[in-house]
């Protein structure tokens, strides 16, 4: 079956770690993008990437860094940098501007 | 800068209800525009696709129909079930910042529905 898939589904970081959320798609998708959901908020944009070796910083990148090295993976690394990272991140993909957007099913990151 | 702005922020019907829900944007500059399901602690569920040269589209009791000159957007449930009790998002895709080519989804911060049984 084709998607995306985000793992791990709950993560829990203490002060001072970085941390690695992983997304991977099997839909063949160059654009490959970030979101961090905070309740109330909506989701916000923090990195995108629309093909292998290049990504962008979106609305809110300080404190994150991605890589692309290949189509199928866009990892997000959360930094200590990050002084509030506790919220739900959403990893989407799609192929042209025409066609629908599809998402993981998200990992709920936690400070401890 | 493009936003998107969804009224109600919530709201509870009875069973079997119509209803609609309301999806504006700023920038009518648009590509596309998607309507998703969020259930919570879960992803976000593709419900419809409207290309900005299309007017509407359906699936099942889903309509969206799409006026990008006035810049808005509206999804229709027709006889709710408490099935559909969700978070509702719209999300508009254009250029996410100006003199660049990049696109993405700009997202509303939804409506949260409950469909009482």
């Amino acid at each position: 079956d084709g998607g995306i898939t985000q793992s791990p589904k709950y993560l829990f970081r203490k002060e001072g770690q970085n941390v690695t959320l992983s997304c991977e798609q099997n839909l063949n998708h160059d654009a490959m993008y970030w979101y961090r959901q905070d309740p109330g908020q909506g989701l916000r944009l923090i990195y995108y990437s629309q093909i292998v070796n290049d990504f962008q910083k979106g609305d809110i990148a300080e404190g994150y860094s991605v890589s692309r090295e290949k189509k199928e993976s866009f990892p997000l690394t959360v930094t200590s940098a990050q002084k509030n990272p506790t919220a739900f991140y959403l990893c989407a993909s799609s192929w042209r501007r025409d066609t629908e957007a599809f998402f993981g099913q998200g990992t709920r990151l936690t400070v401890v | 800068k493009q936003e998107v702005t969804q009224i109600p922020a919530a709201l509870s019907v009875p069973e079997g209800e119509n209803l609609v829900l309301n999806c504006s944007f700023t920038d009518s500059a648009i590509y596309n525009l998607q309507w998703f399901r969020q259930d919570p602690g879960k992803g976000l569920t593709s419900l419809l696709l409207i290309q900005s040269s299309q007017r509407e589209q359906t699936s099942g009791r889903l309509n969206a129909s799409l006026d990008k000159s006035s810049g808005r957007s509206t999804l229709y449930i027709a006889a709710s079930q408490p099935g559909d009790s969700a978070t509702y998002l719209c999300a508009v895709r254009s250029r996410l910042y100006s003199g660049g080519g990049a696109d993405g989804l700009t997202f509303g911060k939804g409506t949260h529905l409950i469909i009482q049984p």
